[in-house]
């Protein structure tokens, strides 16, 4: 089965900053890797994703890398702000599969 | 319209006791899930459920078994409840056979006492 390893599991920033989380998959067959935001009690919700026949996504102040050589992706958040705050899920899966979660990275923006 | 619901949002038992949560999804989707997540917020996957096929997860204990009535829901029920099942469960659904994102429940607190 797949394996994805998030990096790293805490990240504080000061508003304003960049925010970088890593994540890495093991099956190549991958092609398709959600981002998920959780807010404190709330569920977890999509906020971008990308497919692996495209290198980069931007929405706004997240964008979402792709290295398939490598097998990693990232998320990118520009002009951090306390709301942004939350817990961070990557995921990877493919058609049939299930999706496989990454560990989790809390972020914390410092107004 | 919520696109996948749980009930309840809260559930406090006594240790030794049966109890189910229920999920049902409006999307049409093929696959239904739960999740356990813990006070260390990791989202483990305890069951993927279509109509062809169950996946458990092996580190599950049997004393957790998923019910589907039909391809929108899928209940989960929990017998001889202990002390280290207390945490949030969620349900989720996705189009399993065209690789598309997984939408959540709100999920379910459960507290074993």
């Amino acid at each position: 089965g797949e394996n994805v390893e998030q990096h790293p599991s805490t990240l504080s920033v000061q508003e304003g900053d960049s925010a970088v989380i890593k994540c890495t998959y093991s099956d190549s067959a991958s092609n398709y890797f959600p981002w998920y935001k959780q807010e404190l009690g709330k569920r977890p919700q999509l906020i971008i994703d990308i497919r692996s026949n495209v290198g980069e996504k931007k929405d706004q102040r997240i964008a979402v890398t792709l290295n398939k050589t490598a097998k990693h992706f990232s998320l990118h958040i520009t002009e951090t702000q306390p709301e942004d705050s939350a817990v961070y899920f990557c995921a990877a899966t493919r058609a049939g599969n299930q999706f496989y979660f990454g560990t989790g990275t809390s972020l914390t923006v410092i107004p | 319209d919520t696109a996948v619901s749980q009930t309840p949002k809260y559930l406090v038992t006594q240790m030794g006791n049966d109890k189910s949560i229920k999920c049902e999804q409006n999307l049409g989707h093929d696959t239904m899930y739960w999740y356990k997540q813990d006070s260390k917020k990791f989202l483990k996957i305890m069951f993927s459920y279509n109509n062809k096929e169950l996946i458990i997860n092996e580190t599950v204990p049997n004393r957790f078994s998923p019910k589907s009535p039909d391809k929108a829901h899928l209940n989960l029920h929990i017998n001889s409840l202990e002390l280290g099942d207390s945490a949030v469960y969620f349900c989720a659904s996705s189009q399993r056979d065209r690789g598309t994102e997984a939408f959540f429940g709100q999920g379910t607190r459960l507290t074993v006492v």
